[in-house]
């Protein structure tokens, strides 16, 4: 079993809709993340949470919310997609640094808003 | 304003030949910079560290260099083979923990 699992990998909806996307994971780490991957911008930070009562805005939160569940479970809701939110769609998580053993990614939702 | 940027978006090479990709940034004090390989479909996969104060970090075929007067990381793969055809991330981490990517840089190793 993969140690980040998203689902779904693929999800057409259309605008105005509600989505959640989920993430679990078998890693055991404290520090969730949800970041979002567009052709010539990269992964951009959405939302981070470095235990279960700790949530954080990143870079382009607007437009997102999430819910951080269980230590292993990390949900992301678009409240009312629009078309520009349509993008590749990652969770990762770390231990408490991050730094030696890197982020753990899951395989990603490609989200198309229509 | 902030920017990390990697080279090209496609790099050519022969097998192998070594592959150099290349990683600058703006405005961002790193305390570290990590590489991924990012794979169609996949999400990515960590390679490497290499700290601040480290000059040079090597693992297997792979060389990281760093210069932080520069504000630049270059990324080789010695010997390369079609299998190393990938998308590989540069990241940059700051004190607080977040970490920031680079657009990437999309090799094919040419058998």
């Amino acid at each position: 079993d993969a140690d980040v699992t998203q689902t779904p990998r693929n999800r057409i909806t259309k605008t105005g809709k509600r989505i959640m996307l989920e993430c679990s994971q078998t890693k055991g780490h404290d520090r969730m993340y949800w970041y979002r991957q567009d052709p010539g911008l990269g992964l951009r930070l959405i939302y981070y949470s470095f235990d279960v009562k700790d949530i954080n805005k990143g870079e382009i939160s607007d437009g997102y919310s999430v819910s951080r569940q269980a230590q292993a479970k990390f949900s992301l809701s678009l409240e009312s997609a629009i078309p520009n939110q349509t993008a590749l769609y990652f969770c990762a998580t770390s231990d408490q640094t991050g730094e030696y053993y890197g982020y753990t990614f899951g395989s990603g939702t490609r989200l198309t808003v229509v | 304003s902030q920017k990390i940027e990697q080279n090209s978006e496609a790099l050519n090479i022969q097998e192998g030949k070594t592959a150099t990709l290349t990683c600058n940034y703006t405005n961002y004090s790193p305390a570290y910079l990590q590489w991924y390989r990012q794979d169609p479909g996949r999400g990515p996969v960590f390679l490497l560290l290499i700290r601040e104060n480290e000059k040079e970090k090597r693992k297997e075929r792979l060389k990281v260099t760093f210069d932080t007067t520069l504000k630049q990381s270059l990324f080789h793969i010695t010997a390369s083979q079609p299998a190393d055809s990938a998308t590989y991330l540069c990241a940059l981490g700051t004190g607080a923990n977040n970490l920031f990517f680079g657009t990437g840089t999309r090799l094919t190793v040419i058998p």
